[in-house]
């Protein structure tokens, strides 16, 4: 079984681009979340898809964003960047709706450098 | 709000013995979930052990077990016959229920030592 898949894997972008990130995640899984780390901020929710809808949404700006396909496979946006948006975001899915087995798989992250 | 707190930056441990890495959170929330997990340096992070509030019993996976105490909102990691593999970045996580966002601890880098 395939495991939940980010591309690209590293990324150096100019400060005032954009710059969009994907995540295939676990076939069947219909919650896909987003999460940002940083050597400062540590590890910080962005948001949460749920069947091409967003559930919850983190503390960050209105430049970033996302969205779901009806595959479930689901993209991260970051308008205008920064250079404090350089981190390692990660994208976890799960597809345990009872309690039992409920838990997050992740990706091996999309590292952002932004100069 | 919900806060995870991991109070020993890095952990050291000899090959072959045993560690405990700590964890305390704060919730006013009665059935929450708690999660350790480790990510080496593929940065993958992979789940270690998950814990439901409402159950007493504390979680076990092999080599690895929790010393759940709710009252204390204590949530602690212990591993038993430290391997090389073992080295990693482990992260404590809270989740108020199944479609809640994961509050995550500092972390703890922990180092073993052949």
């Amino acid at each position: 079984k395939a495991g939940v898949t980010q591309t690209p894997r590293y990324l150096i972008k100019t400060r005032g681009q954009q710059v969009t990130l994907s995540c295939s995640p676990i076939s069947g899984h219909r919650s896909v979340s987003w999460y940002q780390q940083t050597p400062g901020q540590g590890l910080q929710f962005l948001f949460e898809y749920f069947s091409e809808t967003q559930r919850n949404k983190g503390n960050f700006p209105g430049r970033f964003s996302g969205r779901q396909f009806s595959n479930s496979r689901s993209e991260m946006n970051v308008s205008t960047l920064e250079l404090g948006d350089s981190a390692l975001y990660l994208c976890a899915s799960s597809g345990q709706e009872l309690r039992e087995n409920y838990g997050y798989t992740f990706g091996s992250g999309t590292r952002l450098t932004v100069v | 709000a919900q806060t995870v707190t991991q109070s020993q930056p890095e952990m050291s441990v000899q090959e072959a013995e045993t560690v405990t890495l700590s964890c305390t959170y704060d919730t006013s929330e009665s059935d929450y979930y708690l999660f350790w997990y480790k990510q080496p340096p593929s940065r993958q992070m992979i789940l270690v052990i998950r814990q439901e509030a409402y159950k007493q019993q504390n979680a076990t996976e092999n080599r690895f077990s929790v010393n759940f105490q709710k009252a204390a909102k204590s949530f602690s990691l212990k591993i038993s016959d430290s391997q090389l593999g073992d080295a990693a970045m482990y992260f404590c996580a809270y989740s108020r229920d199944s479609n809640y966002q994961l509050i995550w601890g500092a972390g703890t880098k922990l180092i073993i030592k052949p």
